[in-house]
């Protein structure tokens, strides 16, 4: 099956860029994901890449899609202290979502 | 935007007794309801794809009489963790497809066994 596999934890600097890393197995994938989760709380969509797609900008957000290494990036600008939270990304395998073990990012004053 | 509305967010119980956690969509019908499982510091991982109408799918290893599904609206997915014991504690997620912006996903309910 599908094999998703993100590095655990990114402690970054305020105001620095932070990128979380997403390696996957299955290419089949149509969209490929980033959800954000706070503690105690559910997932908050983040954003997302079509799979025909190199790179999506969405204000503090760039995706980056290397679909030869099979290889996901989001990159967050100018981290803030409310950005801190694990990052999951996800991607549809069989009309299901298959998840990242999550990153932890931590941004330091 | 839609939203899944899960209740509730948190619950204790005992040893034994059964607890109900249920997702409802906001605005918008589900046909089809995941439920998630997540350990803590864990990702989340798929238990049961649930259908309006239809019995659920479980993933491989998920005891189907322990963790009964029903979907008995277009509106309303139901998980009841039965028999409950410390080992079933974990965080539950409920997650509904969407025509856009792939899956929209319940707040979670916090499962403790005592």
């Amino acid at each position: 099956g599908e094999d998703v596999e993100q590095s655990l934890f990114l402690s970054v600097r305020e105001g620095d860029s932070s990128v979380i890393n997403c390696t996957y197995t299955d290419s089949s994938s149509t969209y490929l994901y980033w959800y954000k989760q706070e503690p105690g709380a559910g997932l908050q969509l983040l954003t997302y890449i079509f799979s025909n797609m190199d790179m999506k900008q969405d204000q503090r957000l760039t995706v980056l899609l290397n679909k030869k290494d099979k290889h996901l990036s989001l990159r967050i600008a100018d981290t803030q202290t409310g950005d801190s939270a694990i990052y999951f990304c996800a991607l549809d395998s069989s009309y299901k979502l298959i998840f990242g073990s999550g990153t932890r990012l931590l941004v330091r004053p | 935007g839609a939203v899944v509305s899960q209740h509730p967010s948190r619950v204790i119980c005992k040893s034994g007794t059964s607890v109900k956690i249920e997702c409802r969509s906001l605005d918008f019908q589900a046909t089809t309801m995941f439920w998630y499982r997540q350990f803590p510091k864990q990702s989340l991982m798929l238990m049961a794809t649930s259908n309006e109408g239809s019995k659920a799918t479980y993933e491989q290893g998920v005891e189907k009489d322990k963790f009964l599904i029903n979907h008995a609206s277009l509106t309303l997915s139901t998980l009841t963790v039965t028999s409950a014991h410390p080992e079933d504690s974990s965080f539950y997620i409920c997650s509904a497809p969407l025509t856009t912006d792939g899956y929209t996903f319940g707040s979670g309910t916090r499962l403790t066994v005592v």
